[in-house]
């Protein structure tokens, strides 16, 4: 079974400021099966990148995603107001796994 | 656009089954899959599964296995899923989506209670 572990379990940061969001996979991920989701409250998740590094349909560039093998991360250049939240990080196809989520807060 | 309009909110006994639908929209229901994802109050998302919305095939995860049946029609453009022997720990909101891989558009959520 794929363990994926994401870092830190929060981040405070600053709007304006980088974020950088991590997951680690317990066992190399065949192909580039990784894909990051935002989660606001009381909302459905929302698809920001998959293909570790392919920005879905609207996704603003300040979004990107980057890594292979076990280690993945999610950059936001410069945080906006918009963008606190709960990310998460997926490998799809199976098995498919959730990370347990990446709180980012207003520092 | 695309749209995934769920059903309402369940409440259930324990040991019920519940059937959530997912009424899809605005693009070619068989050429995607439907995933089906759950999250428990204040917890993360756990992926239960998906069907193929062109022949009825998908896979389970292996925690749901005999439990769980996810099925389509395609003359309504509807996929549904069924949780039988509800316990407890199935209160969550079940979420139904785009993509057998990756899910590029979700549905709403359906809050399912399991309550005596």
């Amino acid at each position: 079974e794929v363990v994926l572990t994401q870092s830190p379990g929060t981040l405070s940061l600053s709007p304006g400021e980088r974020a950088t969001l991590s997951c680690r996979a317990s066992q190399s991920l065949s192909g580039t099966n990784l894909a990051w989701y935002q989660q606001k409250p009381g909302q459905a998740p929302r698809l920001l990148i998959y293909g570790a590094s392919t920005r879905a349909t609207g996704i603003p560039d300040r979004f990107s995603g980057s890594g292979s093998g076990t280690d993945f991360t999610l950059t936001i250049s410069r945080l906006e107001p918009e963008d606190f939240a709960v990310y998460y990080c997926q490998r799809y196809g199976s098995p498919y796994t959730f990370g347990q989520g990446t709180k980012v807060e207003i520092k | 656009q695309v749209q995934l309009v769920q059903s309402g909110a369940e409440v259930k006994k324990p040991g019920a089954a519940v059937k959530v639908s997912c009424k899809a929209s605005g693009y070619s229901f068989s050429s995607y899959g439907i995933s089906w994802v759950r999250q428990a109050p204040g917890q993360g998302l756990e992926w239960m599964g998906w069907i193929s919305g062109n022949n009825g095939n998908g896979n389970y995860a292996q925690k749901f296995q005999g439990r769980v049946t996810m099925t389509t029609d395609t003359s309504t453009t509807t996929a549904y899923m069924e949780l039988r022997s509800l316990i407890s720990d199935d209160t969550a909101v079940y979420y139904c989506a785009r993509g057998g891989g990756y899910q590029d558009s979700w549905g709403q959520g359906t809050l399912v209670t399991v309550s005596s």
